[in-house]
């Protein structure tokens, strides 16, 4: 498979807890971004990477928020100190230009 | 910034008719729309998209219309299929830059057949 993957799939944890999520574009593309998703919207914009360099937060995304995109190839995003609000399904994409292509997510549970 | 309105959340059809999704944009500087469909429990997949300098775009049953002046643009599925039931997306996106998508709040289609 030559798409977007990103792993885990599905993450539980414990609130107060740190996770940290992978997500590995289509090899091409220099463009990644993330994004959250929660029941009944559209994705909502995190952060974005051309190569290896950080371009854009939203201000909505918590200091408790970190991403890298360490020599420009795979992505982490984590979030310390995880609250119950931070449940949703994390998406991935990546692109060449305007075009997006999403992974398949990480949905967080925080218990 | 950019904001994205569409309807309607939820469209159901008979098999066979066709489905029509609208959006409006706000900012005049968007000049890329996407859009995707997203069925339960997978990724969102880009399905079709359209630039300014388009007024409309087929391929096969979809279709994809813009209006600059009025900032809406509409999705048209014909012939709809059980398997075209899923959550569309459209968005809105200024090119140029950092190309990130303001995305509408999703319209659920359900196909009955």
């Amino acid at each position: 498979d030559t798409g977007v993957s990103q792993d885990p799939r599905h993450k539980i944890t414990k609130r107060g807890q740190n996770v940290t999520f992978r997500c590995d574009p289509i090899s091409e593309h220099n463009r990644l971004y993330w994004y959250r998703q929660t029941l009944g919207q559209g994705p909502e914009f995190l952060t974005y990477f051309q190569n290896e360099a950080q371009l854009e937060k939203s201000r909505l995304l918590s200091d408790r928020f970190s991403a890298e995109r360490p020599k420009g190839s795979f992505s982490t995003l984590e979030i310390q100190r995880t609250e119950q609000g931070d449940s949703a399904m994390y998406l991935c994409a990546s692109g060449p230009m305007d075009e997006q292509y999403f992974g398949p997510g990480t949905r967080l549970t925080v218990t | 910034g950019e904001n994205v309105e569409q309807h309607p959340s939820t469209l159901s059809v008979q098999e066979g008719d066709s489905a029509v999704i609208k959006c409006t944009y706000s900012d005049s500087a968007s000049n890329y729309f996407p859009w995707y469909k997203q069925e339960l429990g997978k990724r969102p997949q880009l399905i079709i998209d359209i630039r300014s300098n388009v007024g409309e775009k087929k391929d096969q049953r979809i279709a994809v219309t813009l209006n600059k002046t009025a900032k809406h643009f509409s999705l048209h599925i014909t012939e709809t299929q059980p398997e075209d039931s899923a959550v569309y997306f459209c968005a809105a996106t200024t090119s140029g830059g950092s190309y990130i998508p303001t995305f509408g709040r999703g319209t659920s289609l359900i196909v009955h057949p």
